[in-house]
């Protein structure tokens, strides 16, 4: 069945550093993928989407490029900021649209130090 | 509301108690989902509604997990002789409809002792 990893947290990084949070995924056929979010004390947040291979996802200053050839879907900011500090999943769905069933990650803690 | 609400935001019981959870989508929402995370596990996907259909109940781990959506809003989650695996952060989710962007609530924090 389908399956996503993510690199193990906490990853504790200082502000205006650069992050990297790896993301492979299993799944046959075309599947879409997504990093959600999830600030501390609130619900989860889709941060941002690709739906085909080579589509990068942006948002927030966040990036990440669906590869298909490594199967790979890593979140990237060039500038972290404290503001940044909280739990990042990722997610891959069947369909191409956000809302159709998911299969995710076991997230991972960022935190950012001043 | 402005948001997914879920009550209560922590619960704690004994093992082989039983828990309702409770989730109230946002206000127009067809589509109702819950999720579970448990420790060190990714997000799971426990149950699905949309508007008046049978849900779709492929993801409960067991027949002591069950659901209902009263007149197609609050959503009741509820696990019956709760046991210590079932130790987890339940998250409930909307949609305007299948398909479309999802909303979360901030979870139910679930402690089986």
């Amino acid at each position: 069945g389908d399956s996503v990893t993510q690199m193990e947290g906490p990853v504790t990084l200082s502000e205006e550093a650069f992050l990297t949070i790896n993301c492979t995924y299993t799944a046959t056929g075309y599947p879409s993928l997504f990093w959600y979010v999830q600030y501390p004390g609130e619900g989860l947040q889709l941060l941002l989407k690709a739906t085909k291979a080579d589509d990068k996802g942006s948002n927030k200053g966040f990036e990440a490029t669906y590869r298909k050839e490594t199967t790979s879907f890593h979140l990237e900011k060039g500038s972290v900021q404290v503001s940044d500090s909280a739990v990042y999943f990722c997610a891959l769905s069947r369909g191409n649209n956000a809302g159709n069933m998911l299969t995710f990650g076991g997230g991972t803690r960022l935190m950012v130090k001043p | 509301g402005a948001g997914v609400s879920q009550s209560p935001s922590n619960k704690v019981t004994e093992k082989g108690k039983d828990v309702e959870l409770r989730c109230d989508p946002i206000s127009g929402h067809t589509a109702l989902y819950w999720y579970r995370q448990s420790l060190g596990q990714g997000l799971e996907f426990l149950i699905y509604f949309q508007g008046n259909s049978a849900p779709d109940k492929s993801g409960l781990p067991s027949d002591r997990f069950s659901a209902e959506r009263t007149g197609g809003s609050v959503s009741t989650l509820t696990i019956q002789r709760t046991q210590q695996e079932d130790s987890a952060v339940y998250l409930c989710a909307s949609s305007l409809f299948f398909g479309e962007k999802l909303f979360f609530g901030s979870g139910t924090q679930l402690s089986v002792l």
